[in-house]
């Protein structure tokens, strides 16, 4: 059974331009999540996805969005790149049930320069 | 808010021994799971054990066991016969009930070094 795919798994972009991943759930998961981890904030909740429906947001600025297709899987897209954009991005996807396990992706490492 | 702290930013054992990581956590909610995710330097974050707030009984998975203490609001993890594949950023989470929602609020993590 394939894992969470995440795509693409390494980038560098310029400031000001904008970034779009792309993370393929599990087979059967209805849920995606999606966490940005930095060495000074540590791992941070950005949004949840179930069932095509933002069902949870965190304390991001609008520039980070996310979307999730009918087949469950999910992008997330940043406008306006700022250098502290700089992350190692994680999808996670889950069955949707509160309390199932939260299987994470390999993660895309965003560098902005 | 729900959050998580870990006191212990870096440990180290020597391997065969025993480990413990510490791990805390502020709510107000009664119903909710908790984890120990593992982080090696491939970053892959892989789930090492769960734990449902309403079983007493503490999870064990092979060599890896909790200690929760609910009224304390603690839940260490505790590593016996550390291999060096232990070796990894070990980061405890919380998940409550918002509305459904699945969303981990993690601690800063504890890097865990196993030594020869």
């Amino acid at each position: 059974k394939a894992g969470v795919t995440q795509t693409p798994r390494y980038l560098i972009k310029t400031r000001g331009q904008q970034v779009t991943l792309s993370c393929s759930p599990i087979s059967g998961h209805r849920s995606v999540s999606w966490y940005q981890q930095t060495p000074g904030q540590g791992l941070q909740f950005l949004f949840e996805y179930f069932s095509e429906t933002q069902r949870n947001k965190g304390n991001f600025p609008g520039r980070f969005s996310g979307r999730q297709f009918s087949n469950s899987r999910s992008e997330m897209n940043v406008s306006t790149l700022e250098l502290g954009d700089s992350a190692l991005y994680l999808c996670a996807s889950s069955f949707g049930d509160s309390g199932n396990t939260i299987y994470f992706g390999e993660g895309s490492w965003l560098t902005v320069v | 808010a729900q959050t998580v702290t870990q006191s212990q930013p870096e440990m180290s054992v020597q391997e065969a021994e025993t480990v413990t990581l510490s791990c805390t956590y502020d709510t107000s909610e009664n119903n909710y799971y908790l984890f120990w995710y593992k982080q090696p330097p491939s970053r892959q974050m892989i789930l090492v054990i769960r734990q449902e707030a309403y079983k007493q009984q503490n999870a064990t998975e092979n060599r890896f066991s909790v200690n929760f203490q609910k009224a304390a609001k603690s839940f260490s993890l505790k590593i016996s016969d550390s291999q060096l594949g232990d070796t990894a950023m070990y980061f405890c989470a919380f998940m409550g009930f918002q509305g459904g929602s699945e969303k981990l609020v993690f601690g800063k993590g504890t890097k865990l070094t196993v030594n020869p």
